[in-house]
């Protein structure tokens, strides 16, 4: 059984689009994650989800919403798709708030054309 | 949070043991120590975590000298799939506190 999973793993679409990515973790981990990961292979959080409340929310444009439909479950809505936003989104689960051990889904990476 | 130093690089030879610093001299009291392993196309994998002194498992130890300042991530008798990118991160047990994940050291293991 995949620990963390994501879907889809490979997204192409084009400017202005909306666009989801879905996370769901077997785990029972109380806190989710969203990475992510540009084309340098910087690795930067946008989202950190504890039972359902937010507890960071990085200097990410609000073009990009977390939703979390229960602990199990971490998605990521994207509006208005740019250019800036192809990179590769990994959604991570912990048992809790870091420094706890994350485990990391295989990634999805969009690309905006 | 404390920043987080390592070497862009590093090439090593199958067999040899490994070891990668990473510099955090800001790190605060209640600060941890965490090494995540990442391959091309994956996502991290969490590898060792330490507070202070020696930590050791079943792949690899962590060395952390009393002033914390610099940790040191030993791989024993690396081989060519420990060819990887290496991340130190640094930080507390605080619900707000950053997760920042540094540049990373891009592992080569030559045969």
């Amino acid at each position: 059984d995949t620990a963390v999973s994501q879907t889809p793993k490979y997204l192409v679409t084009q400017m202005g689009n909306d666009k989801s990515i879905k996370c769901e973790q077997n785990l029972g981990h109380d806190t989710m994650y969203w990475y992510k990961q540009d084309s340098k292979k910087f690795l930067k959080i946008m989202f950190s989800y504890n039972n359902k409340e937010l507890i960071i929310n990085e200097t990410v444009p609000n073009r990009f919403s977390p939703k979390s439909p229960d602990k199990a479950h971490l998605n990521l809505h994207i509006n208005s798709l740019e250019l800036g936003d192809s990179a590769v989104y990994f959604c991570a689960s912990s048992q809790d708030h870091y420094p706890g051990e994350q485990y990391f889904g295989p990634g999805t990476r969009l690309t905006v054309t | 949070l404390a920043k987080t130093t390592q070497p862009i690089s590093m090439d090593s030879y199958e067999g040899q043991e490994v070891n990668i610093t990473c510099s955090h001299n800001n790190i605060a009291t209640n600060d941890y120590i965490t090494w995540y392993q990442q391959f091309p196309s994956q996502g991290p994998r969490f590898i060792i975590q330490g507070y202070k002194t020696k930590v050791t498992n079943e792949v690899a130890s962590l060395f952390i000298p009393a002033d914390r300042k610099s940790s040191t991530l030993s791989l024993p008798r690396v081989s060519l799939s420990d060819t990887a990118v290496y991340y130190c991160l640094v930080g507390g047990r605080n619900r707000d506190d950053k997760i920042i994940f540094g540049k990373g050291t891009r592992l080569h293991i030559l045969p």
